[in-house]
């Protein structure tokens, strides 16, 4: 069966700390894994990976994904108030048009 | 370009109740789905589109159909509305390319008291 686990499920940290966000999964035919960041609403996108080894890199926050040991990492350098949220991992596979997602981690950054 | 349009963004049905929420997309993106988001879970696919006219089942089809008329629209139907469909539902989209990203609704709150 296909799934996608996400470590830790909540997270509290003061301002300025790094933290890392996990995403492991088993997706027959991988195709891409995504991250996306849900405050109140609707789920916004950060990043999608496809290769192993690349970093895809936006301001203060990163990922990286291990195609061989099947996981993921979001990296939030300096963090603050603002990137309380959960972030969401969702991994898509080549076959059909699904995508899996995992039950998030919730991040709490406390001034 | 409004992107993903749900409505309504708040409903309170009562038990066997019918209705439909509403999904707008105006990104001419062929690939339309609807998600179910409980507490403390992740996103579970009730239903998804590849198409005007063609539709399939996800991780929680019961309870719920769809429709696909346009490109444009997807509407989800709840005909006998039960207290385990009290939810966030979300809406997605996405373009057909081979690797894109789903953009999402602002999601409807529903209750089934």
């Amino acid at each position: 069966e296909d799934k996608v686990v996400q470590s830790p499920l909540s997270l509290v940290v003061h301002e300025g700390d790094t933290v890392t966000l996990n995403c492991s999964y088993e997706v027959t035919n991988f195709r891409s894994l995504l991250w996306y960041k849900q405050e109140k609403k609707a789920p916004t996108f950060l990043f999608m990976l496809t290769s192993s080894g690349i970093e895809k890199k936006s301001g203060r926050l990163s990922s990286i994904l291990d195609k061989k040991e099947l996981f993921s990492i979001l990296n939030i350098t300096a963090t603050q108030t603002g990137d309380s949220a959960v972030y969401l991992c969702a991994v898509r596979a080549n076959t059909g048009n699904q995508f899996y997602f995992g039950t998030g981690t919730s991040l709490t950054v406390i001034p | 370009n409004a992107g993903v349009t749900q409505t309504p963004k708040f409903r309170i049905l009562k038990i066997g109740q019918s209705m439909t929420l509403q999904c707008t997309q105006d990104m001419n993106h062929n690939y339309m789905y609807w998600y179910r988001q409980d507490p403390g879970m992740g996103l579970k696919l009730i239903y998804y589109s590849v198409g005007a006219g063609i539709t399939d089942k996800g991780e929680v089809p019961n309870g719920y159909n769809v429709s696909r008329s346009t490109t444009e629209d997807f509407p989800l139907r709840l005909e006998l509305a039960a207290p385990s469909q009290t939810s966030v539902y979300f809406c997605a989209s996405r373009w057909d390319r081979l690797n894109t990203e789903a953009f999402f609704g602002q999601g409807t709150r529903l209750t089934v008291v």
